[in-house]
């Protein structure tokens, strides 16, 4: 299973809004709406942002959100704030019953 | 506190062995899939296997299948992943991972470090 392609960066100035791409196969976004968003930072573990393409755990800002086209999923990070600079992973389920990863993308707030 | 605590990491040589344990507390353990998710240094998130709530599904990633075991005991509320033939390539920290859903993971442990290396 080919990993999920992500954008290497995105950058913003504070206040902007930036959208961070996923893009993957009819292998797994493609047929599943089990797209996933984890947000990391520099020596901590993953945390989960976005789940099943749009939805927000409790506790996560509403500046973010998720959305899907076809085999692509997006992740949208709006009123930009200093502390979502990090790494950035999107995740799908696959038609293999296995889990897939996008390769990351480091957000920078400028 | 829900919480995922992870042990065993450590050095080894090319073609050894370790076994790595996950320890849960905070919520019922044997209602949840559990997954090992690996992250190289410098590198992304890789997904490496997962075990369903009473360990009669398994799935592993092509690159460990054959050389990885997970497995769990739900009376110990713990998540264990055997490593044989270890590679250089091997060497990451290694988290586990809670399933809220197909292919969602909603809480992390801290991860702990394998270093494959003579």
């Amino acid at each position: 299973q080919s990993a999920l392609t992500q954008p290497a960066s995105v950058s913003g100035s504070p206040g902007q809004s930036i959208t961070i791409s996923c893009t993957g196969t009819s292998n797994d976004i493609g047929t599943y709406n089990y797209v996933s968003w984890y947000q990391q930072h520099p020596g901590k573990a993953p945390k989960l942002m976005i789940y099943e393409v749009s939805n927000r755990p409790s506790g996560v800002s509403s500046r973010f959100s998720g959305s899907k086209s076809g085999d692509t999923a997006s992740l949208t990070i709006s009123g930009l704030q200093a502390e979502d600079e990090a790494d950035y992973y999107c995740s799908s389920y696959t038609i293999s019953s296995t889990s897939v990863f996008g390769g990351g993308t480091k957000v920078t707030v400028l | 506190q829900v919480q995922l605590v992870e042990s065993g990491g450590g050095l080894v040589k090319p073609g050894g062995s370790l076994r790595l344990s996950c320890a849960a507390s905070g919520f019922t353990f044997s209602d949840y899939f559990m997954s090992w998710i690996r992250q190289a240094p410098g590198n992304g998130l890789e997904w490496l296997s997962y075990i369903s709530s009473r360990g009669h599904t398994i799935f592993y990633e092509d690159s460990v299948k054959g050389r990885f075991t997970i497995s769990r005991d739900n009376a110990k509320k713990s998540l264990y992943l055997e490593m044989n033939s270890l590679r250089a390539e091997d060497t990451a920290v290694y988290y586990c991972a809670r399933h809220s859903g197909w292919g969602t993971f909603d809480i992390w442990g801290q991860g702990t470090m394998v270093t494959v290396s003579s």
